[in-house]
């Protein structure tokens, strides 16, 4: 969804790196999320926040952190890389009053 | 905690024929969504279900909730090589998050 946009769209780095990656929405809505994509794991949630002030952890959150800077802009950090982080990254958005989540086009992060 | 199995993890169907995947919950869902990813894309939201033994239909798709609100379908009918991708279904449980499942990857032969 062109709503939904996420920077770099793809990132290769190398073990011990710090690492950020962006994501901004026009959609106006409130909620955003932080997931990673495994083959045979599915998306998975590492982050999520209902508001500027509001950040919450998610099933897998351990070695991210996060940073909601606006209502519009929510980023993951990577403080210290390692391999088993790579993965594919997708950010998503949803407005309080439903449940649909939209989703950017993720980031492919590669940690050698 | 939650969990949401899907079976299977992935299925191959020449053009025409028909396919299922199928959704299990460890819990009672308040509501189930599913969701398309095409190879190289995004997830992007299909349908909602909310209702106990629920079924929607969007053109060749069939979706059911079951009666326990624990279990769910995608059927497609007659698929076609447009239909090839990802399919995940998310439930949520109570004032939860949406918690995903694994997904079931279709591919299409011609």
């Amino acid at each position: 969804d062109a709503d939904v946009t996420q920077t770099p769209r793809n990132r290769i780095t190398k073990t011990g790196k710090r690492i950020m990656l962006e994501c901004s929405q026009t959609k106006g809505h409130d909620r955003m999320y932080w997931y990673r994509q495994d083959p045979g794991l599915g998306l998975r949630l590492i982050y999520y926040s209902f508001d500027v002030k509001d950040i919450n952890k998610g099933e897998i959150s351990d070695g991210y952190s996060v940073s909601r800077q606006a209502q519009a802009k929510f980023s993951l950090s990577l403080e210290s890389a390692i391999p088993n982080q790579t993965a594919l990254y997708f950010c998503a958005t949803r407005t309080s009053g439903t449940d649909t989540q939209y989703f950017g086009p993720g980031t492919r992060l590669t940690v050698l | 905690g939650q969990q949401v199995m899907q079976i299977p993890q992935y299925q191959h169907v020449q053009e025409g024929e028909d396919f299922t995947t199928y959704c299990n919950s460890s819990t009672t869902l308040s509501n189930i969504q599913w969701y398309k990813q095409r190879p190289g894309g995004h997830p992007v939201f299909l349908i909602q279900l909310v209702k106990s033994g629920e079924v929607k239909k969007q053109k060749r798709l069939t979706f059911q909730f079951g009666e326990a609100k624990k279990n769910s379908s995608l059927h497609i009918t007659a698929t076609q090589t447009t239909d090839v991708g990802t399919y995940f279904c998310a439930g949520r449980a109570g004032a939860n998050n949406l918690f995903f499942g694994t997904g079931t990857r279709l591919t299409v032969i011609p």
